[in-house]
């Protein structure tokens, strides 16, 4: 139980252009859902916290206007890089909560995203 | 939250327990301490968590200190598919369930 997908799990985009990824929780439904993103050699970094029906919580220095959330279901969340650029490139990461007053996330696999 | 701390790396042969150590000193009262570990390009994998009580599942056991400053996270038989980066974090419930990453352990399973 708790499975957690990713879709794509690779994308390579042209600069300039807004990329997509879709999180979906397969056997649960998560009230709360988070994005993060991993750089190379480097431990993750919570971009966002978002909870279902409500808008995002950004962590300090990340762009809302440039990473869109939606979580229009208790099963869905997806990430938009708008404008991507080349330093945007990274592995980007969701996971979600099993129930509202837990602390355990069971993440997805991953999404390679790759700005040339 | 309280911050933790983890030896960068290790290394352990193939069929060994494998003990993973996280000092977390300044732990208070209402935080658990979970243990995540990620193997290379993949997304983390939830492994266990506790809050004061040892705790046993299929994947692994995890041993508290009675004045909660430290932990272990106990495989039992490593096998060369354990070889990941090891998470120890200390988390509150009550803020928002953010969990704050450090750079964890990286174990080696060697044959």
């Amino acid at each position: 139980g708790a499975v957690v997908s990713q879709h794509p799990s690779r994308v390579i985009c042209k600069s300039g252009t807004s990329v997509k990824i879709e999180c979906r929780s397969l056997d649960f439904q998560a009230t709360t859902m988070f994005w993060y993103r991993q750089f190379p050699k480097q431990s993750l970094m919570l971009m966002a916290t978002s909870n279902e029906g409500s808008k995002a919580t950004y962590e300090q220095g990340v762009e809302k206007d440039k990473f869109l959330i939606n979580h229009a279901s208790l099963t869905l969340s997806t990430l938009t890089v708008t404008s991507a650029h080349p330093e945007d490139s990274s592995f980007y990461i969701c996971s979600a909560s099993l129930l509202p007053s837990t602390d355990t996330q069971y993440f997805g696999p991953g999404t390679r995203l790759t700005v040339l | 939250d309280a911050k933790t701390t983890q030896p960068p790396s290790m290394d352990c042969a193939e069929g060994r327990a494998a003990n993973l150590p996280c000092n977390h000193s300044t732990i208070s009262g209402n935080e658990y301490v979970y243990w995540y570990r990620q193997i290379h390009s993949q997304g983390p994998q939830y492994i266990i968590h506790g809050l004061k009580n040892n705790e046993t599942n299929e994947m692994a056991s995890l041993i508290i200190t009675e004045d909660r400053k430290s932990s272990t996270l106990i495989l039992p038989h490593a096998t060369l598919r354990d070889t990941a980066v090891y998470y120890c974090i200390v988390s509150n419930a009550g803020n928002n369930r953010k969990l704050i990453w450090g750079l964890g352990t990286s174990l080696a399973v060697n044959p």
